[in-house]
């Protein structure tokens, strides 16, 4: 079973830049991956940010930006702001399938 | 404005099937994929399946996440703009809240607010 990994947590400074990353069991993330990314806060549903690998929606802050860094999918944030602190998970696709990242609990502090 | 709210029971027996219902506003069914997506309490999203409603001339057709293939079916009521999920045979592992989607192109761009289904005897 194919499983998609990101860092468990990460921790950055107020308008400092991080970057969160996601992997694939079965080989390098590239851009037939369509890689998304969301942002998920406690009692909310989960907010679209990135989809297919760097494309922002109308209502995604230009701070956050999509690429490939190596053989994964990244997000990077820069001048975090402290309403940033939330859960990030990517989705990749697999075929006709598609799986979600166990997510990265990003804490800003 | 397209929105979706998720409706059905917040309580069900285990052995029992769940059942939760999307109501799509401001827009058609037609020419996108709905699917659900649920996160148990304290863990991450899991993908559960969805349904795809061609533009044009098609077959509807569905595509489920591996944990849930075979327990759960998702359907359209297209004469009522909504879309089902079914889950059979829940045990406590399936408590979790529940979200329906839109897949528009390769985005997931609306959300449900999310339904909240409670496994207990």
């Amino acid at each position: 079973q194919t499983v998609v990994t990101q860092e468990p947590s990460l921790t950055v400074s107020p308008g400092g830049t991080v970057t969160l990353t996601c992997g694939s069991s079965t080989g390098a993330v590239t851009s037939s991956s369509y890689s998304n990314w969301f942002q998920k806060k406690p009692g909310q549903a989960p907010r679209a940010l990135i989809y297919t690998t760097s494309n922002r929606h109308s209502w995604t802050p230009a701070r956050f930006s999509g690429s490939l860094l190596g053989d994964k999918a990244a997000l990077t944030l820069s001048d975090v702001q402290p309403e940033d602190e939330a859960e990030y998970y990517c989705l990749l696709y697999f075929g006709a399938a598609v799986i979600f990242g166990g997510g990265t609990k990003l804490t800003v502090l | 404005q397209v929105q979706l709210q998720e409706s059905g029971p917040g309580l069900v027996k285990p052995s029992e099937t769940l059942s939760l219902t999307c109501t799509v506003s401001g827009g058609s069914l037609r020419g996108y994929y709905w699917g659900w997506v649920r996160q148990p309490p304290g863990k991450g999203l899991e993908w559960i399946g969805y349904v795809y409603y061609p533009a044009s001339m098609g077959s509807i057709s569905n595509n489920y996440g591996f944990s849930l293939k075979t327990r759960a079916t998702i359907s359209l009521d297209r004469s009522n703009n909504r879309f089902s999920l079914e889950v059979r045979s829940v045990t406590a592992a399936d408590t979790a809240f529940y979200y329906c989607t839109r897949r528009s192109g390769r985005t997931f761009d609306h959300w449900g607010q999310g339904a909240l289904v409670t496994v207990s005897s």
